[in-house]
C-alpha cells in the first residue's frame, strides 16, 4: 500500500516558538494531501486541505496565518504551527491522496509547554 | 443531522464473534466508501473501501452498501482482542478534491478474551 512518512513523530517546545512538520508520500505522488488534528478520543477534524503548487484551502475556524501549509512537491507538504501555545497541543496528522483514497502518515504529537 | 453519521458504542463482542459496524451518510450523489482502523494514540490506517453496492471480502471483513438506503457497513468475523480500536467511516463525494473524505465520529470496538 501506499506509505506516508511524518516528522518528527513527537515535539515538545515552549509557548511562542513555531514548529515545523514534515509530511512525505514515499512511494507515490500526492497531488493532494490533508491535514488533521485531533484531541484525545475526539473525532478527526479537517484543517486544511493542500494542492502541489498551489494555496491551501483551509476548513472554516482554521487560522490560516497561525498553521502555514506548503506543498512545494508531489512528495512534501509541511505544516508549520506558528507562535505555538498550551491549547494547540494535538495529535496532528497528515494524509495523501492518491486517486480517491488517503493513506495517513504516523501523526506528530505537538506538546506546548 | 452529521454528514456521515456512526454509532458512537463503544460496541463489546466476545472473541470469536462477529462485530458489525454502521454508518449512514446524508448525500446520495457519495461514490467512495473507506473503512478505517484507528489504534488508540495512533493514525487511522486503511483497511477497506468499497464503490458498488452489495458485499466485499477481504479476509476476516466484509465492507457492505447500500446507496438506495445510503448505508455502508463492516462486518468483522472471528472477532480477536487486536481488533479492538475505533473504526472509522469514511464517504467521499462527487464533486469534492481527490481524496478528500468526510469522516463519521468513529465507533470503538472491544473485542473481549
Amino acid at each position: 500500500g501506499a506509505v506516508v512518512s511524518q516528522h518528527p513523530s513527537r515535539v515538545i517546545c515552549k509557548s511562542g516558538t513555531s514548529v515545523k512538520i514534515e509530511c512525505r508520500s514515499l512511494d507515490f505522488q500526492a497531488t493532494t494531501m490533508f491535514w488533521y488534528r485531533q484531541f484525545p478520543k475526539k473525532s478527526l477534524m479537517l484543517m486544511a486541505t493542500s494542492n502541489e503548487g498551489s494555496k491551501a484551502t483551509y476548513e472554516q475556524g482554521v487560522e490560516k496565518d497561525k498553521f502555514l501549509i506548503n506543498h512545494a512537491s508531489l512528495t512534501l507538504s509541511t505544516l508549520t504551527v506558528t507562535s505555538a501555545h498550551p491549547e494547540d497541543s494535538s495529535f496532528y496528522i497528515c494524509s495523501g491522496g492518491w486517486g480517491d483514497t488517503q493513506y495517513f502518515g504516523p501523526g506528530t504529537r505537538l506538546t506546548v509547554l | 443531522q452529521k454528514e456521515v453519521e456512526q454509532n458512537s458504542g463503544p460496541l463489546s463482542v466476545p472473541e470469536g464473534a462477529i462485530a458489525s459496524l454502521n454508518c449512514t451518510y446524508s448525500d446520495r450523489g457519495s461514490q467512495s466508501f473507506f473503512w478505517y482502523r484507528q489504534y488508540s494514540g495512533k493514525s487511522p490506517e486503511l483497511i477497506m473501501f468499497i464503490y458498488s453496492n452489495g458485499d466485499k471480502e477481504d479476509g476476516r471483513f466484509t465492507a457492505q452498501l447500500n446507496k438506495a438506503s445510503q448505508y455502508v457497513s463492516l462486518l468483522i468475523r472471528d472477532s480477536q482482542p487486536s481488533d479492538s480500536a475505533t473504526y472509522l467511516c469514511a464517504v467521499n463525494k462527487a464533486d469534492t478534491n481527490a481524496g478528500k473524505s468526510t469522516f463519521g465520529d468513529g465507533t470503538t470496538l472491544t473485542v473481549k478474551p
